[in-house]
């Protein structure tokens, strides 16, 4: 079975800094996709970042970006020039390319400081 | 701009109760999920639905049933609440390799 494990269940960092999230995944398949959705305060969860685990280039969509490590199974998140916007709950996912089902991390609770 | 409802924001029942969780998406999208919300343990699958009248089992179906009469509307039901249900409960829809998009979410309280 597919797991996804997010290590940090809390962190915060000052507005305009550098933030990077962790996540780490297992799967004995080669074809799936990664995706970050962010929940802010009592608000819907969106989807933030999408990769296609056949593409080696890091995706990227304005001030977020992820680390891709495809060998080490690592999928991690970085957010560039923080801001107060940002403060929610981030979640990790993963979705086989043969499968329907989506498995997510159990989250970490980024705090963006003024 | 896909769009995914959920009937109600909030909602308080009595134990017992047999309760209706709604959601509706306006996509098309074949795939359809319920998720259960609570803190620390992040977002654990209920049930989900590749096409109308089809459903399968998540992680944790036990006490919940689900309906899908329609493409577009997925329902959650509750046979007899009790209060471990008391929750955040998600419901998404997908068109698969795109990720799923979520509803507002509907949080239950069991009394």
């Amino acid at each position: 079975a597919q797991t996804v494990t997010q290590s940090q269940p809390e962190m915060s960092v000052q507005e305009a800094e550098t933030v990077t999230l962790s996540c780490t995944y297992d799967t004995s398949e080669n074809n799936y996709y990664l995706f970050w959705y962010k929940q802010p305060p009592s608000r819907q969860m969106i989807l933030v970042i999408r990769q296609e685990a056949y593409k080696q280039q890091n995706a990227t969509e304005n001030r977020f970006s992820v680390n891709f490590q495809k060998a080490a199974k690592s999928f991690s998140l970085k957010i560039s020039d923080s801001q107060l916007g940002d403060t929610a709950m981030y979640f990790c996912a993963f979705l086989l390319n043969r499968d329907d089902k989506i498995i997510f991390g159990k989250g970490t609770r980024l705090h963006i400081l003024p | 701009d896909v769009k995914v409802t959920q009937s109600s924001r909030y909602l308080v029942k009595r134990t017992g109760e047999k309760v209706f969780l709604e959601c509706v998406q306006d996509m098309d999208h074949e795939n359809m999920f319920w998720y259960r919300q609570d803190p620390g343990l992040g977002l654990r699958l209920i049930y989900f639905s590749y096409d109308v009248k089809m459903k399968e089992k998540g992680d944790i179906p036990e006490g919940y049933s689900v309906s899908r009469e329609k493409k577009e509307r997925f329902s959650l039901i509750l046979e007899s609440a009790s209060t471990n249900q008391t929750s955040m409960y998600l419901c998404a829809s997908s068109a698969r390799l795109l990720g799923a998009f979520f509803g507002q979410g509907t949080r239950l309280t069991v009394v």
